[in-house]
């Protein structure tokens, strides 16, 4: 099955800098890609995804990126403010057939006024 | 239009107990998912069902058991529950236009 590893398991930073978020996975036939952030206490819920047919996808503050050879994709935040603080997990998945994420660990950003 | 409901928010089991966890989605999804949190450990599947009639196990089914009541209702039930299911429980749902999954609030679970 597909094996998903997320780093770092904790990220600080500034208000104002930008944070990386990096996951690999091991199924080549994992084509959709996507993030969930979650908030203390609160539910997962969806930021951003990816396919496979895509390098790079903005959406704002946020940006994926995947390199389908390297089988790895991050997650971009810039001019980070404390309400980015939360749990992101990045997950890999095949769209075809039963929709089965395999999600990361999560990795805990923390954005300091 | 509330979404997926998940009840109960809390709970407090003795080792050996048994209970069921309830999950309702009122957006005419699919597919359904139990998924437990674990600190450091990420979401992890316990079942999921892919439509109404059916389940199948994920990652981590040991101890649980699942009932797709209809099209609304996914439950989840542990018979004897252990310490070791001591976890946040998330119910979710997808629909069939994208992937995008849609959680439950979430049910914290104590064994003692």
């Amino acid at each position: 099955g597909e094996n998903v590893e997320q780093h770092p398991s904790t990220l600080s930073v500034q208000e104002g800098d930008s944070a990386v978020i990096k996951c690999t996975y091991s199924d080549s036939a994992s084509n959709y890609f996507p993030w969930y952030k979650q908030e203390l206490g609160k539910r997962p819920q969806l930021i951003i995804d990816i396919r496979s047919n895509v390098g790079e996808k903005k959406d704002q503050r946020i940006a994926v990126t995947l390199n389908k050879t390297a089988k790895h994709f991050s997650l971009h935040i810039t001019e980070t403010q404390p309400e980015d603080s939360a749990v992101y997990f990045c997950a890999a998945a095949s769209s075809g057939g039963s929709y089965i994420p395999t999600f990361g660990r999560g990795t805990s950003l923390i954005v300091h006024p | 239009n509330a979404g997926v409901t998940q009840t109960p928010k809390f709970q407090v089991l003795k080792t050996g107990q048994s209970m069921t966890l309830q999950c309702a989605q009122d957006m005419n999804h699919n597919s359904m998912y139990w998924y437990r949190q674990d600190p450091g450990m990420g979401l992890r599947l316990i079942y999921y069902s892919a439509s109404e009639g059916t389940t199948d196990k994920g990652e981590v089914p040991n101890g649980y058991n699942v009932s797709r009541l209809n099209k609304r209702e996914f439950s989840l039930r542990l018979e004897s529950a252990a310490p070791s299911q001591t976890s946040v429980y998330f119910c979710a749902s997808r629909g069939q236009i994208n992937e995008k999954l849609f959680f439950g609030s979430g049910t914290q679970l104590s064994v003692l």
